[in-house]
Parts: structure tokens; sequence; C-alpha cells
């Protein structure tokens, strides 16, 4: 069974500053690894998603993530924050099934 | 663009009562879930639906919970007695395929007094 571990449940940052969130998972096999944005009163939404191929994987609204599969990582970045990047942002793995198993969330909240 | 919808967005209801959260899926997509999320708790996968039957049931997912697909567009999940412990977001979720790039719902609040 696969696990995922969000080492931070709260990011402050000011506004134009970079961002990065950390995830790390476990799983004896192959996975998918996405990321999901939830915005204030909102569902899910996927920023993006690595399935194979090229381990930099570039999203929505400027995030890129990078595969680490020796660090079984990957973490999400943006190199300039918004206002409007305020949300919970879940990291998720699946094991080439349909299955997700969601991290704790990371809570981002960008200051003017 | 198509997306999932769900109603209702909140529901209150009392310990014991029958719940009936709904679900209109992407109309091409083939495999429906619902997950659920606790306040302040992680996402947790309830079920998986595909071909008229479930795919796979977590242990959350005890004989309280039911699903069907009624029609061709919706899906439902039922709670049969609501316990204090039900009180969550439940998201459904559709996909075209198994690769696990699921399409949520903005959630239905589930609040059981």
């Amino acid at each position: 069974a696969q696990s995922v571990t969000q080492l931070d449940s709260q990011v402050p940052v000011f506004e134009e500053a970079p961002v990065e969130l950390r995830c790390n998972y476990s799983s004896s096999v192959s996975v998918y690894l996405f990321w999901y944005v939830q915005y204030p009163n909102q569902g899910l939404q996927l920023l993006l998603k690595y399935l194979s191929g090229s381990t930099l994987v570039k999203g929505i609204n400027g995030f890129e993530a990078e595969f680490n599969k020796s660090q079984t990582s990957f973490h999400l970045r943006k190199p300039s924050v918004h206002i409007s990047d305020t949300a919970e942002y879940f990291c998720a793995v699946s094991e080439r099934d349909y299955k997700l198993s969601f991290g704790a969330g990371t809570t981002v909240t960008v200051r003017a | 663009e198509p997306e999932v919808t769900q109603t209702p967005s909140h529901q209150v209801t009392q310990m014991g009562q029958e719940v009936i959260l709904r679900c209109v899926p992407i109309s091409n997509h083939l495999y429906f879930y619902w997950y659920r999320q606790i306040l302040g708790q992680k996402v947790e996968f309830l079920v998986s639906f595909y071909n008229n039957e479930i795919s796979e049931k977590s242990e959350i997912f005890d004989d309280q919970f039911s699903v069907e697909r009624p029609d061709g567009s919706n899906f439902t999940l039922k709670i049969r007695s609501t316990k204090l412990e039900d009180s969550a977001m439940y998201f459904c979720a559709s996909s075209v395929d198994r690769t696990g790039e699921l399409f949520f719902g903005e959630g239905s609040r589930l609040t059981v007094l």
C-alpha cells in the first residue's frame, strides 16, 4: 500500500516570492503522482500529474513539480506566487490504478 | 468545460436518518468514485464503481453505505443510518480510465447532529 507525506502543513509566503511544497511518498511499485488544489469553498482541481516520461512536469497556473524516484519525492514549485494562489494543496499517489492516496494537505497563504 | 456536479452542497441531518448524496459525473467517463474528507483529516477513498458494480471499496464503506447509478447520468451515495462520525465533506469523482486522473466535484458537506 502506498502512503503520502506532505512535510509542511502551513506555508505563509509573500506575493511574488517563490514557494515550494514538499511531498514524499512510499510505495513498493511504480506510481502515478498528482498535485491537486482546493480553493476556499471549492472542490479539488488537478494542478499537474506525473504518469511517465520527463520528470519535470508543468501544470496550470505556473506550477511545476519534479519527480525524484531515488528520493521518492514529488515537490511542487512556483517561482512567483499571487494572492489568488492562497489555497490548500494536496499531493496524491496511485499505484497505477484509480485509487488515490492523499497527503494531509498544505495550506498556502499568500500575503501582500 | 465539462465538470462533475454534486448536490446538495450542504446537508444537515439527524443521527439515524438516511441521506442520499447525488453526483452527475462527466458524460463520457466510465469510472466513478466517492471520497470523503473529515474536517482536518486526509481525503480518503470510499468506493469505486465501474460497469454498474462496485470495483473496490475501503474498510470505511461498510453496510451502512451503498452506491447506485440509477440512470445514465446520476451516481448516488446512500448512507442508511447516519452516525455523528459520518460528518464530512463527500467528494464525487469520475475518470475516463484507470490511470488515476480523477475529476472531482465541489463536494457535499454532510453534518450529522
